[in-house]
């Protein structure tokens, strides 16, 4: 079956440095996706992205995030300056866009701000 | 604003007894509604989904979960648990037109040999 794979599944930076998450979605897929849960919390929705825009994001995903589809099969979320409040683990998704889809989750992205 | 709601943190039961997941939504539009487990270090996986289909939703590993409008609800049964249902679930909605998916709090399943 297919899968979302990300990378690296266990990230550790420092205050203030930039982070690069990674994902590969679904090759035939259209619509990607990155949550974010904070331990304890809910799996919150940061941004969603489709031909090549951003297509919604929410008021977490702001200056600091960005998001990019450098090429034919990744998808990167990029944190500029990290906090120590942007400790989560990081999933992506993606979906083919049809009515009533769910997506398909990756196994996450561990990021711990030190 | 849409928003869902799931009863409880913590359900414990024992193997081969019923499983019930509690959750209800709040959303001003007809939503589509998901649930998702999470195994321990692992992503999210779909077990089913309501698409405004049939009410009654049959997924994987012998979950099902039915819509009632009327209560705005959309439950997870399984008839018998089974030690590997020992995880975390996840109750989501999407209203057509939107891209993001709501999730509940989640709930952690155990399950007693």
């Amino acid at each position: 079956e297919p899968e979302v794979t990300q990378t690296p599944s266990h990230q550790v930076t420092q205050m203030g440095q930039e982070v690069i998450l990674r994902c590969v979605p679904i090759s035939n897929h259209l619509y990607f996706y990155w949550y974010r849960q904070i331990l304890g919390q809910k799996v919150e929705f940061l941004v969603s992205f489709y031909n090549n825009e951003i297509s919604e994001k929410s008021e977490i995903f702001d200056d600091q995030f960005s998001v990019e589809r450098p090429d034919g099969s990744n998808f990167t979320l990029k944190i500029r300056s990290t906090k120590l409040e942007d400790s989560a683990m990081y999933f992506c998704a993606s979906s083919d866009g049809q009515g009533g889809y769910g997506y398909t989750f990756g196994s996450g992205t561990r990021l711990t701000v030190v | 604003a849409q928003s869902v709601t799931q009863l409880g943190s913590h359900v414990s039961v024992s193997e081969g007894a019923l499983v019930l997941l509690r959750c209800n939504y709040s959303s001003s539009v007809p939503p589509y509604l998901f649930w998702y487990v999470q195994y321990p270090n692992q992503g999210l996986q779909l077990l089913l989904k309501y698409t405004s289909a049939a009410t009654l939703v049959k997924g994987i590993n012998g979950f099902e979960a039915e819509f009632k409008k009327s209560e705005t609800s959309f439950h997870l049964t399984k008839p018998s648990a089974h030690m590997s249902d020992a995880a975390e679930y996840f109750c989501a909605l999407r209203i057509q037109g939107a891209q993001k998916l709501v999730f509940g709090q989640g709930t952690r399943l155990t399950i007693n040999p």
